[in-house]
């Protein structure tokens, strides 16, 4: 069975910073390309990361772009975001979601999601 | 970037009826070598993650009930819930994943009550 478990989530002072795990189990971790999707309270769905499965290829959302990290470790089947310069507008609960499997680092759809951790930004 | 606007924001049906919830993408998604619409369709029900129901704007996900269908091409996209139970209560949302994985946006989002 897939799973991906999210944890590291917390309330952090506006300028701090958090590190957010993925843990995944079930499938061939090194195989898929995999994105974090993050879920303001009360709003829809924001693509902010996408890691592909060599760690060669990486995208941000503007939103985040410069302030964020993504980055994986294939012996530890996880999956990372480093978050730099936390602002309020940060808020939100933060998703592990893997893509389907369209490779060749194509846009792509999530087949699976974790859980979620929430990350609260203030004062 | 392309935007996908969701209609309506919110709608209750009866149980056993028909729910329809629609999604307009500001330019098409339809790839034209493989002839196939990079559109997918998520369930989120209150406090759990998102959860696919459709991909390529009409294949149903594994595990996903036979009365959730999705139909469309190129810009105008419909998810129908053909007779809708109490368990399909949640917010759902489209989204494209033509491009690159930073071109992906997402709906609105679509929130479907028991009247």
């Amino acid at each position: 069975e897939v799973q991906l478990v999210e944890s590291g989530g917390g309330l952090v002072q506006p300028g701090g910073s958090l590190r957010l795990s993925c843990a995944a189990s079930g499938f061939t971790f090194s195989s898929y390309n995999m994105n974090w999707v993050r879920q303001a309270p009360g709003k829809g769905l924001e693509w902010i990361s996408y890691i592909n499965s060599g760690s060669s290829t990486i995208y941000y959302a503007d939103s985040v772009k410069g302030r964020f990290t993504i980055s994986r470790d294939h012996a530890k089947n996880s999956l990372y975001l480093q978050m730099n310069s936390l602002r309020a507008d940060d808020t939100a609960v933060y998703y592990c979601a893997r893509d389907a499997g369209l490779g060749h680092d194509n846009g792509d759809y999530y087949d699976y999601w974790g859980q979620g951790t929430l990350v609260t930004v203030s004062s | 970037d392309i935007v996908m606007t969701q209609s309506p924001d919110s709608l209750a049906v009866s149980v056993g009826e028909r729910a329809t919830i629609n999604c307009k993408s500001s330019q098409s998604v339809l790839y034209s070598s493989n002839n196939k619409n990079y559109l997918a369709w998520y369930q989120q029900k209150p406090g759990q993650p998102p959860k696919l129901l459709i991909s390529w704007a009409s294949t149903r996900a594994s595990g996903a009930p036979d009365r959730f269908s999705g139909s469309g091409s190129g810009t105008d996209f419909t998810l129908t819930i053909s007779s809708l139970q109490a368990e399909d209560v949640a917010v759902y949302y489209c989204q494209h994943y033509y491009g690159t994985p930073q071109a992906i946006t997402f709906g609105q989002g679509t929130r479907l009550e028991i009247k």
